[in-house]
């Protein structure tokens, strides 16, 4: 069992730019999310997936915001443009089940710095 | 405002005592679960409880929970410094379909 594995680990880009995070699962697992964690908002649910569909999207910031799902294997978070306060560590995890009950499998995240 | 919230904020113990972390919440909840995050990872899970139990164990962690209070603790008995890490819970409510992390509390455990 490799976990989910995201890349970038670090990220650092300038203001305007486009960044894409990318998330593997582990193999089997049906359900998706993306988290946002900072200092001052601490871990924020941005959406999650189950079997590859958008559940909920409601704690996407903005419309620069966008994350899609192509297949079970692969997901992506994309900010364009990119801000200042985008910077955050970005975090994928899985999850057999959804949220029925089932432990979420984190990532390492990646670390985003927007300057 | 967060669905569950941590106290206290942070903790510091010496290696071999016993390390309390308590979580408070405001809404109804399926389960509840607690996380640790060590300094530049993801988190990693370490005991759920639903709400129609009491009390849970896992090794050195027992986990209560009290749905009339809307409260849980987590106690790791005989630190070692290797405990030393966040620790989060995280609600799965019976209003939403989202699984709500608090702040966490920072235990650090000096040797």
């Amino acid at each position: 069992d490799a976990g989910v594995i995201q890349s970038p680990r670090h990220e650092v880009t300038e203001m305007g730019q486009e960044v894409t995070l990318r998330c593997k699962p582990i193999s089997g697992h049906n359900s998706l999310f993306w988290y946002r964690q900072t200092m001052m908002r601490g871990l924020e649910l941005l959406i999650y997936f189950n079997n590859n569909v958008p559940i909920d999207d409601s704690g996407m910031p903005e419309d620069r915001f966008s994350a899609k799902m192509p297949n079970a294997s692969f997901s992506t978070l994309k900010i364009q443009p990119s801000e200042p306060r985008d910077s955050a560590v970005y975090f994928c995890a899985s999850s057999p089940q959804g949220l029925g009950g089932s432990p979420l499998h984190f990532g390492n995240g990646t670390r985003l710095t927007v300057t | 405002s967060q669905q569950g919230e941590e106290d206290p904020q942070a903790l510091s113990i010496q290696e071999g005592e016993n390390a309390t972390m308590n979580c408070s919440y405001k809404t109804s909840i399926n389960n509840l679960q607690w996380y640790r995050q060590n300094s530049g990872r993801g988190l990693v899970h370490l005991i759920l409880i639903r709400s129609n139990e009491r009390e849970k164990h896992s090794g050195r962690l027992r986990v209560t929970l009290d749905t009339s209070k809307k409260s849980s603790s987590l106690l790791i008995t005989a630190s070692r410094a290797a405990d030393t890490a966040s620790y989060f819970c995280a609600t799965d409510t019976k209003a939403g379909n989202m699984l709500t992390f608090g702040g966490g509390t920072r235990l650090m455990v000096k040797p």
